[in-house]
């Protein structure tokens, strides 16, 4: 198994307290990505990196922050949580695809399941 | 239409049955193609690439058909083990860099005694 980590794993907060959650590789892997899971939706990206303080938008990104000082490191903090964000998160990582390959294919860890009441 | 669509199942079927599952793509320039397995209130973890030929895994056989738009999963011999959420997985239509893969919702597989 890819060595990914997530932390806190679980999480009860309370609507408009700040949360952050970490994902720790060991893989030394380029990319990394943070993702929602919620019923009916499937996987949705929030945020993306692809490089030290190199960050990107995702399709959900309203309400969300990432930040990525070290390689290994991928932080996503909701600023003010709130009911809605209450969800599955999974960190997830990828190396570049090679030329004519497309994209490759990405490692999950195991997830946060966080709920905001 | 979505990027990615799968019937959402669930299929129950008897230990040691076949079964398939397909998922259909809308952007033709795809050329990453991948299925993932989730199991309940667990990680997608990655069951197969799929590649043009088509390929096997043991009982797992994934093929492509890009006239189509739509990649399938076979199932041989099912166990009951198999019993999870199949994720198909595309590249999207603006990748923008990133590297990044859209997923379906997933089909629900249930394998029963």
């Amino acid at each position: 198994d890819a060595g990914i980590t997530q932390s806190p794993r679980h999480k009860v907060t309370e609507t408009g307290t700040p949360v952050t959650l970490r994902c720790h590789q060991t893989e030394n892997h380029r990319y990394m990505y943070w993702y929602r899971q919620d019923p009916g939706h499937g996987l949705r990206l929030i945020h993306y990196s692809y490089g030290v303080k190199d960050t990107d938008k995702g399709e959900v990104s309203d309400g969300y922050s990432v930040s990525r000082s070290k390689t290994e490191d991928f932080l996503l903090t909701l600023e003010s949580a709130t009911s809605s964000q209450t969800s599955v998160y999974f960190c997830a990582i990828s190396e570049l695809g090679t030329s004519g390959r497309g994209v490759n294919e990405q490692f999950f860890g195991p997830g946060t399941r966080l709920t905001v009441l | 239409r979505k990027e990615v669509e799968q019937d959402p199942g669930p299929f129950n079927v008897p230990e040691g049955a076949t079964v398939a599952f397909n998922c259909t793509y809308s952007n033709s320039a795809s050329q990453s193609f991948f299925w993932y397995r989730q199991d309940c209130r667990k990680e997608p973890k990655l069951l197969m690439s799929v590649y043009s030929s088509g390929n096997e895994d043991g009982r797992f056989t994934a093929q492509l058909n890009r006239a189509s738009q739509y990649i399938s999963l076979l199932i041989r011999d099912s166990k009951l083990s198999d019993s999870a959420t199949y994720l198909c997985v595309v590249n999207p239509l603006n990748t923008g860099g990133g590297n990044k893969l859209t997923f379906g919702t997933g089909t629900q597989l249930k394998v029963e005694l």
